[in-house]
């Protein structure tokens, strides 16, 4: 069966600070991989995604992800962060043959002025 | 309006209680889902549609049912509530397979408390 796990439960960064979220999964082969954010009070929105072909994503907002087979992960990183990314990322990977999403549970972003 | 509307958006309801929890959608798609967030879990899978006759069980379906009324529309329900089903609801829909533009779209949720 498919599983992500997020490792970091909250992470706070400095507003113009780099960030990188984590994120691992399981899965037998090659797994369609998902990053998507959710602001307070709000639904869940797709940042990027990985199918195929380029490791390296680039998704809405100014986040990309790069997906590396060895290490199982697809990691998140947005190289300055605004006070509007304070939200909670979520990591989901699906398989191939069937529409199903397993999430991750979870990395919340504070940001600090 | 919004492609994929739940309601409602916010309810309290008493142990033992029945209670019905809508989506509705606009996008045409075949497969609808639903998901509850409880904190630290992420989102983990109650149910799933892949078309009106077409309904499955995902990971934590005990308590719940559902119903697919038209393509559009599927309903969640708690038979008879208890306070560990207190959590935020998603309902999320897909096309078929998986589009190269984008994944799931997903309601603004339906947080409910069940006291």
């Amino acid at each position: 069966a498919q599983s992500v796990t997020q490792p970091d439960i909250h992470i706070t960064v400095s507003e113009g600070a780099s960030l990188e979220l984590r994120c691992n999964y399981s899965y037998g082969a090659t797994p369609y991989l998902f990053w998507y954010v959710q602001s307070p009070g709000q639904g869940l929105q797709l940042l990027l995604k990985y199918f195929s072909g380029d490791t390296l994503v680039q998704g809405i907002k100014g986040f990309e992800a790069e997906f590396k087979r060895s290490q199982s992960s697809f990691n998140l990183r947005k190289p300055s962060v605004h006070w509007s990314d304070a939200a909670e990322y979520f990591c989901a990977v699906g398989a191939p043959a069937g529409n199903k999403l397993t999430f991750g549970g979870g990395t919340r972003v504070l940001v600090k002025p | 309006d919004a492609d994929v509307t739940q309601t409602p958006r916010n309810r309290i309801t008493k142990t033992g209680k029945r209670i019905m929890l809508e989506c509705s959608q606009t996008k045409g798609h075949d497969r609808m889902y639903w998901y509850r967030q409880d904190p630290g879990l992420g989102l983990r899978l109650i149910y799933y549609s892949f078309d009106v006759k077409d309904i499955n069980k995902g990971e934590i379906s005990d308590g719940y049912s559902v119903s697919r009324q038209a393509q559009a529309k599927f309903s969640l329900s708690l038979e008879s509530a208890i306070p560990n089903q207190t959590a935020l609801y998603f309902c999320a829909t897909s096309d078929y397979g998986w589009s190269q533009d984008y994944g799931y779209t997903f309601g603004s949720g339906t947080r409910l408390t069940v006291v």
